[in-house]
């Protein structure tokens, strides 16, 4: 069936910093992909979406390109703020009997310090 | 517009006990599903509800159910409840009808403890 992978954390970053959390899948066909933001306390939020190979999505200083011959989704954002200390999740949708199946990663933690 | 919404937020409960979560989708919003969040396990698809009909189901017991309402809100019920059911519940709401899966929005979620 599909999966999603992502790395595992917590990651601890400083503000400003570089970060990249990396995701990779594995789906038959042509999922959509998606990342996901939950910060505490609250339901999860869409952060980006792709839904075809080198597409490349962005919100927020966010950015995650589909890359189908590496089945990888990197999330990336240049400079890191506190407010961005969150849970992050990967995820895919992959057709099952016309319709989709969400599949999730199991979330990255992000904490940036000031 | 409102959001999605979810009753109630906090909810005790014992083993061998049922419960009933509620979830109020985004107006206009046809298809509702539902999640169980753990540390263990991560994020796990329950089922997906479209137009009152169960569209997609997960890997869960029968002791796990749920319906939709002519308005689109949806419930889930939990049977002979387990320690193991402990977990925040989600409860998310799209349009439903992309063919390769619309952007979800999800509720805060039911935090359900059993004892």
């Amino acid at each position: 069936g599909d999966s999603v992978t992502q790395m595992e954390g917590p990651v601890t970053l400083s503000e400003e910093a570089f970060l990249t959390i990396n995701c990779t899948y594995t789906a038959t066909g042509y999922p959509s992909l998606f990342w996901y933001v939950q910060y505490p306390g609250e339901g999860l939020q869409l952060l980006l979406k792709a839904t075809k190979a080198d597409d490349k999505g962005s919100n927020k200083g966010f950015e995650a390109t589909y890359r189908k011959e590496t089945t990888s989704f990197h999330l990336e954002k240049g400079s890191v703020q506190v407010s961005d200390s969150a849970v992050y999740f990967c995820a895919l949708s992959g057709s099952s009997g016309g319709s989709y199946i969400p599949t999730f990663g199991r979330g990255t933690s992000l904490i940036v310090h000031p | 517009k409102a959001g999605v919404t979810q009753t109630p937020r906090y909810l005790i409960k014992t083993r061998g006990q049922q419960v009933t979560l509620s979830c109020s989708p985004i107006s206009g919003h046809r298809s509702v599903s539902w999640y169980q969040q753990t540390p263990g396990q991560g994020l796990q698809f329950l089922f997906e509800y479209f137009s009152e009909t169960q569209r997609n189901k997960g890997n869960f017991p029968g002791r796990f159910s749920g319906r939709q309402f002519s308005n689109s809100r949806s419930e889930m019920n939990v049977s002979t409840l387990e320690l193991g059911d402990s977990a925040l519940y989600l409860c998310a709401s799209s349009l439903g009808t992309a063919p390769r899966g619309d952007e979800q929005f999800f509720g805060p979620g039911t935090r359900l403890t059993v004892l």
